[in-house]
């Protein structure tokens, strides 16, 4: 199986930072990594997949990059709404399996 | 625009079954894949199992393997997940996620529902 790790576990920062969040799989998995934004008492919210293809409707700010075993996504500049835990996800071979999240927190 | 809509969830005895539905609307249902994923109380995401568009092939995750069956009715538009023999550790939020077009990603999501196992 598959085993997905993030870091940081949590990440505190301001509005306007740019901020970077790792996910690393522990055998290759190539592009196929999804992110996905969960705020609390919500369903996840699709972001990225294929690695670096943006979601219809997400704002431009989220990025992702990598491919093979490491990969990060990257928020350009922090908005208010952005504060929620955010997730890795691999569809490269069954079971799929989701990181164990990270929690962005307003410093 | 695509709405997926959980029921089913509850309070359950440890040993007992419980079936969860995930009724679709706004897009074809029997055109994509589907998951159930669940997230226990506090903790992180776990995919549960996916179904392929026409029910041809299934896979669970090995902590619910034997015991969880997903199946799906296209002509009814519904995702199942029959629970069997369930334990403390089940109780989660479940969620029912459908497949993009092309990966299986999870491109949209239910509210969810929760299953609580306690005696």
């Amino acid at each position: 199986d598959i085993q997905m790790t993030q870091s940081p576990s949590t990440l505190s920062a301001s509005v306007g930072d740019r901020v970077t969040i790792t996910c690393r799989a522990s055998q290759s998995i190539s592009s196929w990594l999804a992110w996905y934004q969960q705020k609390p008492g919500k369903a996840p919210k699709l972001l990225i997949y294929k690695a670096s293809s943006l979601e219809s409707g997400v704002p431009s700010r989220f990025s992702g990059s990598g491919s093979g075993t490491e990969f990060t996504l990257t928020i350009s500049s922090l908005q208010p709404d952005d504060f929620a835990t955010f997730y890795c996800q691999q569809y490269y071979s069954y079971p799929y399996s989701f990181g164990q999240g990270t929690k962005l927190e307003i410093k | 625009q695509v709405q997926l809509v959980e029921s089913g969830g509850g309070v359950v005895q440890p040993g007992r079954s419980l079936r969860l539905s995930c009724a679709a609307s706004g897009f074809t249902f029997s055109s994509y894949g589907m998951h159930w994923v669940r997230q226990a109380p506090g903790k992180g995401l776990e995919w549960v199992a996916v179904i392929w568009y026409d029910g041809s092939n299934k896979n669970y995750a090995d902590s619910v393997k034997g015991r969880f069956t997903i199946s799906r009715d296209n002509s009814k538009n519904t995702l199942y997940l029959q629970m069997n023999s369930l334990r403390a550790e089940d109780t989660a939020v479940y969620y029912c996620a459908s497949s993009s077009w092309y990966a299986e990603y999870f491109q949209h999501w239910g509210q969810g529902t929760l299953v609580t196992v306690s005696s």
